[in-house]
């Protein structure tokens, strides 16, 4: 849908346990991005990247790591070091120069 | 850092009436304003933008002010309808290079039929 395909929908993890995030787009767009989202939090940024085999930290990197070796995938992982990594995952991407971002449908992760 | 602010976080209406949704900015050197609707469980969609050298957009029902000197833009929505209830959220970035949006917490629009 619109591009962009996060899998899985829905995801069930243990505390302790490192998890990863799937993110594809086949928009040909150089810039993608990772958001969590919260209840009455908005949207917050964990890393983004603006071209292959480069990525920087957003507002909330700790506790998360991402790769970007394709310039369609920018897969997450959310590790064992998060301390409250229940949320819902938000992936975007946009052609450039922070030109109307598109996003996934997300993925809703349960860490229990 | 930029820091956006929006208000109400939620808001009530009457279909037929005008909802409206504001939101100020920190960094004065943003020039990238979109606004994103989210209905519940899923993923925002941009439904309008406006860049800072136009003070107003409109598209059909929905039109966006801006004042930069104030540093705030408004979401505008006439004659609501009860599919208009979600989740709107306004961001803001700079857009020049390759840059990020900065979103506000989000305003909860509720239309009674």
């Amino acid at each position: 849908d619109g591009g962009i395909t996060q899998s899985p929908k829905y995801l069930f993890r243990k505390e302790g346990q490192n998890v990863t995030l799937s993110c594809e787009q086949n928009l040909n767009h150089d810039a993608m991005y990772w958001y969590r989202q919260d209840p009455g939090q908005g949207l917050r940024l964990i890393y983004y990247s603006q071209i292959v085999n480069d990525f920087q930290k957003g507002d909330i990197a700790e506790g998360y790591s991402v790769s970007r070796e394709k310039k369609e995938s920018f897969p997450l992982t959310v590790t064992s070091a998060q301390k409250n990594p229940t949320a819902f995952y938000l992936c975007a991407s946009s052609i450039g120069q922070g030109e109307k971002p598109h996003f996934g449908n997300g993925t809703r992760l349960t860490v229990t | 850092g930029e820091n956006v602010e929006q208000h109400p976080s939620t808001l009530s209406v009457q279909e037929g009436d005008s909802a409206v949704i504001k939101c100020t900015y920190s960094d004065s050197a943003s020039n990238y304003f979109p606004w994103y609707k989210q209905e519940l469980g899923k993923r925002p969609q941009l439904i309008i933008d406006i860049r800072s050298n136009v003070g107003e957009k409109k598209d059909q029902r929905i039109a966006v002010t801006l004042n930069k000197t104030a540093k705030h833009f408004s979401l505008h929505i006439t004659e609501t309808q009860p599919e208009d209830s979600a989740v709107y959220f306004c961001a803001a970035a700079l857009n020049s290079g390759y840059s990020t949006l900065t979103f506000g917490k989000g305003t909860m629009l509720l239309v009674s039929p």
